[in-house]
């Protein structure tokens, strides 16, 4: 079956420090990939997505590279705030006839500090 | 456009109560997800519902859960008897269609915190 492995957290960062957090499937077929984003005590939000290989979705100075060839979907950012600090899943999806559910990594915490 | 609504957001019960968990998917959309997530884990997936029809429950347990979408008002998620292992948050999300060759993204709502005392 599908499944998403992400670092563990918590990630403590200083503000504008260069953030990763990796993020690696596995799947048949072609899935679609995603990272979300929830802050406390809120629902999760859709920070980007990209849905085909060498597809790199960005968003928020937020960036991710969907690569085939290492099943990897690794979410970065250059510049982290202290607005950052949220909880971020790595997800995919894949089609098939019974509709698109999101299967999802277990979440990284990152806390940036001031 | 509202978005996705849930409630109520959070929830009390005893053990052998009911719980029943509304979610309004946003305007125009006829697809809902329901997803559970458990204490300091990731979302897991629970059922698939459209306008009355259960697409997929493979995520749903067997007992004492249930979901429906009816043709008018807001999907319901039931537990009935619940236990102190259901204390969750339960998130919905919504969207406006299946597609093929696109994904359809999914819009969550703020969720239903349930703790079982």
């Amino acid at each position: 079956g599908n499944s998403v492995t992400q670092m563990e957290g918590p990630v403590t960062l200083s503000e504008e420090a260069f953030l990763t957090i990796n993020c690696t499937y596995t799947a048949t077929g072609y899935p679609s990939l995603f990272w979300y984003v929830q802050y406390p005590g809120e629902g999760l939000q859709l920070l980007l997505k990209a849905t085909k290989a060498d597809d790199k979705g960005s968003n928020k100075g937020f960036e991710a590279t969907y690569r085939k060839e290492t099943t990897s979907f690794h979410l970065e950012k250059g510049s982290v705030q202290v607005s950052d600090s949220a909880v971020y899943f790595c997800a995919l999806s894949a089609l098939k006839a019974a509709g698109n559910k999101l299967t999802f990594g277990g979440g990284t915490r990152v806390l940036v500090k001031p | 456009n509202a978005g996705v609504m849930q409630n109520p957001r959070h929830l009390v019960r005893r053990r052998g109560q009911e719980a029943r968990l509304r979610c309004s998917p946003m305007k125009g959309h006829s697809h809902v997800y329901w997803y559970r997530q458990l204490p300091e884990e990731g979302l897991k997936f629970m059922v698939y519902l459209q306008k009355e029809n259960i697409i997929d429950e493979s995520g749903m347990p067997k007992e004492r859960f249930s979901a429906e979408f009816p043709k008018e008002g807001p999907s319901i998620l039931r537990i009935q008897q619940v236990v102190r292992g259901d204390s969750a948050a339960y998130f919905c999300a919504s969207s406006p269609r299946y597609g093929q060759g696109e994904m359809d993204e999914q819009y969550f709502g703020p969720g239903t915190r349930l703790t079982v005392t």
